[in-house]
């Protein structure tokens, strides 16, 4: 079936680095872009960015440029989020969601299950 | 940035009862709009896209209606399982704005 399954939870000192996947199964991994969302503890979900699977490239939204860095390995149907320069603020839950469908039926499904990223010295 | 605005905030409602939901978009975004559902600990789940198309396998108790700029989901009979938040998210320009989601409590 399909689905989308994320690496582990992480626990990094403010200032590191931290690199999440999401390998993705049971479809053709170019043929659908891949999102990442981020919720904070407590808080909604705030969309964060995307990237086109079959060029490479991502696109940000505002406040998730600079430090925050999506990339892909087609050969095993891999998408990351690298995010520079932890910094407690980025304390988050963070998703990545396959995209399907254009236009007005355009929707996510389906979603990783999550991994949580923790900063703290 | 197209703004979502959901209400209630929070909701408290019964098994049986039938609940509405308002989702507003702060620019006409004509059927661009889906719904989740987010269960504690779990990642959200696709219910309806294009507004009123629901996901294969969510139950036809829930439906969603629309266009424009001002969007309801709506659950015609609570189940125990449907107590969670739900979020309306809008696909119609990047960034793909959320709601703040609305809180179904017993």
């Amino acid at each position: 079936q399909v689905q989308l399954v994320q690496s582990g939870s992480e626990l990094k000192k403010p200032g590191a680095s931290v690199k999440v996947s999401c390998k993705a199964s049971g479809y053709t991994f170019t043929s659908y872009a891949i999102n990442w969302v981020r919720q904070a503890p407590g808080q909604g979900l705030e969309w964060m960015g995307w990237i086109n699977t079959n060029t490479g490239v991502p696109t940000y939204a505002q406040g998730f440029t600079g430090r925050f860095v999506l990339s892909l390995d087609t050969s095993v149907s891999t998408t990351y989020l690298q995010i520079n320069t932890l910094k407690a603020e980025d304390t988050a839950v963070y998703y990545c969601a396959r995209v399907i469908g254009g236009d007005s039926v355009r929707r996510f499904d389906p979603w990783g299950q999550g991994t949580l990223v923790t900063v703290s010295s | 940035d197209i703004h979502m605005t959901q209400s209630p905030s929070s909701l408290s409602a019964s098994v049986g009862d039938r609940v509405t939901i308002t989702c507003r978009a702060s620019q006409t975004i004509s059927n661009y709009l889906t719904w989740c559902q987010q269960k504690p600990g779990k990642a959200p789940k696709l219910l309806i896209y294009a507004a009123s198309s629901l996901q294969s396998g969510v139950p036809s108790r829930f439906s969603g209606s629309g266009s424009g700029a001002e969007f309801t989901l709506t659950i015609s009979s609570l189940q125990p399982e449907d107590f969670a938040i739900y979020y309306c998210q809008q696909t119609y320009r990047i960034p793909h704005t959320f709601g703040l989601g609305t809180k179904l409590e017993i």
